[in-house]
Formats: C-alpha cells, sequence, structure tokens
C-alpha cells in the first residue's frame, strides 16, 4: 500500500522568506502523480501544485515550486517571497496513474504553516 | 472557488437522528468521491463514486449511507451516528481518467452529541 508521510507538523517563516516543507512517500509503482494541497481557516482544500512522475522537470506555479526525487521519493515545496495568505495546512498527495477510472490521493498527515509579519 | 458545492457547512446531531450531506459539483466531472477529516488524522478517503456507479468503499460503517443518483451529484446519508464520527466531510470531483486532479468542496463540519 501506498503511504505518504509529512514530519513537520509545524512550520513558521518570516513574510516575504522562503520556506521548504518535506514530504516522502512510499510506493512500488512507476507511474503516478504527486500534489500538494493547501487548507487555510475556511477548510476549502486548494490545489496548489501538481507533479507527474514521468516528468523529470520539476514542476512550477508563481511562487510555490516543487523539489521531486523519485529515486529518493522525496516531493518537497518551496514557497518564496512567502504571503501572509499563505498561512494554512499543506498536504501532501500521492495518486496512482491508471489509464481509467476515478483514483483514490492518499495523503499525508499535514504540514502548519505559520507566516510571520 | 464555487465548481463543488457544500450543504450545510455545520451540522450537529444526535446520536439517533437521520441526516444527509449534499456535494453538487458544476465543473462537468464524472467521478465524486467523500472523505472524512478528523483531528490530527490524515484524511481518508471514504467512497469513491465513478459515473454513479461507487467503485471504492473504504471499509466505511454501514451508519454511512453514499447515493449518487447523477454524476453531479452526490449525498452522504447519516444514521444512529457515534460521537467519534465528528469531523469535517469533504466531498471532491474529477474528470474520469488518468491526469484527472481532485478539487474540493469546502466541506460539512458534523458534530455528533
Amino acid at each position: 500500500a501506498q503511504t505518504v508521510t509529512q514530519s513537520q507538523p509545524e512550520m513558521s517563516v518570516q513574510e516575504a522568506e522562503t520556506v521548504t516543507l518535506s514530504c516522502t512517500y512510499d510506493t512500488s509503482e512507476s507511474d503516478y502523480y504527486l500534489f500538494w494541497y493547501k487548507q487555510p481557516p475556511s477548510r476549502q482544500m486548494i490545489l496548489v501544485i501538481r507533479q507527474e512522475a514521468y516528468k523529470q522537470q520539476n514542476a512550477t506555479e508563481n511562487r510555490f515550486s516543487v523539489n521531486f526525487q523519485k529515486a529518493a521519493k522525496s516531493f518537497s515545496l518551496k514557497i518564496s517571497d512567502s504571503q501572509l495568505g499563505d498561512a494554512a495546512m499543506y498536504f501532501c498527495a500521492y495518486r496512482r496513474r491508471l489509464i481509467q477510472g476515478a483514483q483514490k490521493l492518499v495523503f499525508g498527515q499535514g504540514t502548519r504553516l505559520t507566516i510571520n509579519p | 472557488e464555487t465548481g463543488v458545492t457544500q450543504t450545510p457547512r455545520h451540522l450537529v446531531m444526535g446520536m439517533t437522528n437521520k441526516k444527509s450531506l449534499k456535494c453538487e459539483q458544476h465543473l462537468g466531472h464524472n467521478a465524486m468521491y467523500w472523505y472524512k477529516q478528523s483531528a490530527k488524522k490524515p484524511l481518508e478517503l471514504m467512497f469513491v463514486y465513478n459515473f454513479k456507479e461507487q467503485t471504492e468503499n473504504n471499509s466505511v460503517p454501514s451508519r454511512f449511507s453514499p447515493e449518487c443518483p447523477n454524476s453531479s451529484h452526490l449525498f452522504l446519508h447519516l444514521h444512529t451516528l457515534q460521537p467519534e464520527d465528528s469531523a469535517l466531510y469533504l466531498c471532491a470531483s474529477s474528470v474520469r481518467g488518468a491526469s484527472e486532479t481532485q478539487y474540493f468542496g469546502p466541506g460539512t463540519r458534523l458534530l455528533v452529541l
């Protein structure tokens, strides 16, 4: 069974600084997707970034980027120029890549990110 | 983001009550999901529906009963719940297929007394 581990229950960063959230996963599959979701106090789960395992290039979305190390099964999220609105719980998630059908996400325990003004 | 809506947003019920949670997606997706988010635990998948057919039941107790009348609507019927069922219940939807991303609703905060 696939598992996702986020070893940092809480992180904090000064506004405008850079922070990196860690995620490791365990799978025997070679083709899969990885995601970072953000859950602010409103509880709405929002997709931050997505990475396809078959792509060697790390995904980026504006101030958000990932460091995907497939051999090490590591998938960290880097947030540059942190803003107060980035404060939230961040969840790392894994999903198998199959041709058809709805696929379940496996989530990590989450990292609570605090932004200090 | 209003692509996936959930009602009610908050619900308090007794252990003998019967209530239903509703999820509606306006994204043209074919797959819908129920997740449970308890304090200090990872999100747990409960049910998956693919084109109205239930494709996964993640060992959920029978006091939770899902219903998917069409690809846009998903219900979770609740009866004789326990206090430990208090949690945030999240609905998600996705396009059926390999490259899909799941989009989540705002959740229903449930308290069982």
